[in-house]
């Protein structure tokens, strides 16, 4: 079956430290993946895009992986902040004329002062 | 408008009654999605607008639930009958291109719905 997957348990660091974000997929092809934030009682907002053909992305603090051999993406957070405290979802666009995009569960993040 | 606007932010309503959750995107946003998100949930997907046509229904989950677009810009979506299991936050979202790019979602803020 097609699955898409993201920690299920919080993720708590420690202020300064790098946090790192998985997002798994089964039985995907993806064309792209993008990276939303989520506040609690908001709608997610847009971080970044990367595409089947590139194997990284980076944006300020930000860096986003994407390995199609692991079918796994990585998101990274650099010197963390209490502010980048939220949830974190991946969402997929598979490869074809279904170009709907398929969300994980998100996973949430708590960066400690 | 600056960005998507979504109203009510709140509704409570009585099992059986009907519910409409409105969407204002961003101008010049050709497509529209809709989503409900549960907690803990990711959003799940109901029904994407291209201008004034649905493009994709694929998500409604039954013909209590639909969704106008009449003018290619604001959008309605419409609960007949509803439900316990239909408590959810819905989440509307527009961007540029819609399936014909990979352009970023921008999201409202949500209607929260509860029946009791």
């Amino acid at each position: 079956s097609q699955k898409i997957e993201q920690n299920s348990e919080a993720l708590n660091i420690q202020e300064g430290k790098t946090a790192t974000l998985t997002c798994n997929y089964t039985n995907y092809s993806p064309a792209y993946l993008q990276w939303y934030r989520q506040d609690p009682g908001r709608g997610p907002v847009f971080l970044l895009l990367i595409r089947e053909n590139e194997k990284e992305k980076r944006k300020e603090r930000l860096k986003v992986t994407f390995d199609t051999t692991l079918k796994q993406s990585l998101f990274h957070i650099t010197a963390s902040q209490p502010a980048d405290s939220a949830t974190y979802l991946c969402a997929l666009v598979n490869a074809g004329n279904n170009r709907k995009l398929i969300w994980g569960l998100g996973t949430s993040l708590a960066v400690n002062p | 408008g600056a960005g998507v606007s979504q109203t009510p932010s709140n509704k409570v309503t009585e099992k059986g009654k009907y519910v409409e959750l409105r969407c204002d995107p961003i101008s010049g946003h050709t497509a529209l999605y809709w989503y409900r998100q549960s907690l803990g949930q990711g959003p799940e997907f109901l029904i994407y607008f291209q201008g004034t046509g649905a493009a994709d229904d694929s998500g409604l989950p039954n013909d209590r639930f639909f969704a106008v677009r009449p003018e290619g810009s604001v959008s309605t979506l419409k609960i007949q009958r509803t439900e316990r299991g239909d408590s959810a936050v819905y989440l509307c979202a527009s961007s540029l291109m819609g399936y014909s790019g990979t352009g970023e979602l921008f999201f409202g803020e949500g209607s929260r719905l509860t029946v009791l």
